[in-house]
């Protein structure tokens, strides 16, 4: 079975300054893809950023950027520039590749980040 | 844009009594999945619908039951309530894929249905 782990319960973070959130995973499969959701205190699941294992080049979207190391099972979140708005929840997530109906997501326990004004 | 609308929003019940919560996907999407977030944890994956058939099943009760309709809602039916079933549920939708290899498809999020029992 598929797992993600989550070592930091909560970090903080200066406002424009720049954090990494952790996450590592354990999967015997060698194609899938791995995202970042925000949770915000209204409970909004958001889909921030996602990568596909297959794809060596790591993914960006704005202020959001991955370092994806295969190898080491490893995927962590930068967010640049921290605004007052990225403060939530953080979940790391893992789906295998397949789009057949059964490509349910595996959260980690999550992260909560804190923006220092 | 059309999101996934999920009723009602807020629910309260008690012990006992039964629950049954709606999930409309986004027009033409045809595979639901719910997911159940107990209060300070991850969303933990219930049960998911392909095309109005049952495509995977994670730790759903026995006391709870689903099925997705001709028009692609779905709804997940709750019994015998207890009070560790107070969570926010999740239902989450994604489009017809177009064969392998596969493309992407990404799950959209409903807002989610607060279940508190007491």
């Amino acid at each position: 079975a598929q797992t993600v782990t989550q070592s930091q319960p909560e970090m903080s973070v200066q406002e424009a300054e720049t954090v990494t959130l952790s996450c590592t995973y354990d999967t015997s499969e060698s194609d899938y893809y791995l995202f970042w959701y925000k949770q915000p205190p209204s409970r909004q699941m958001i889909l921030v950023i996602r990568q596909e294992a297959y794809k060596q080049q790591n993914a960006t979207e704005n202020r959001f950027s991955v370092n994806f190391q295969k190898a080491a099972k490893s995927f962590s979140l930068k967010i640049s520039d921290s605004q007052l708005g990225d403060a939530a929840m953080y979940f790391c997530a893992y789906r295998i590749l397949l789009n057949f109906g059964n490509e349910k997501l595996t959260f980690g326990t999550g992260t909560r980040l804190t923006i220092i004004p | 844009a059309a999101g996934v609308i999920q009723s009602p929003r807020h629910l309260i019940k008690e012990k006992r009594e039964t629950a049954t919560l709606k999930c409309y996907p986004i027009p033409r999407h045809d595979t639901v999945y719910w997911y159940q977030q107990g209060p300070g944890q991850d969303p933990q994956f219930l049960i998911s619908f392909y095309e109005k058939m049952q495509s995977d099943k994670g730790s759903i009760p026995d006391r709870f039951s689903a099925q997705q309709f001709s028009d692609y809602h779905s709804e997940l039916n709750m019994s015998s309530l207890e009070l560790g079933d107070s969570a926010l549920y999740f239902c989450a939708s994604s489009p017809p894929s177009s064969g392998r290899p596969t493309p992407y498809n990404e799950q959209f999020f409903g807002p989610g249905t607060r279940l508190t029992v007491l």
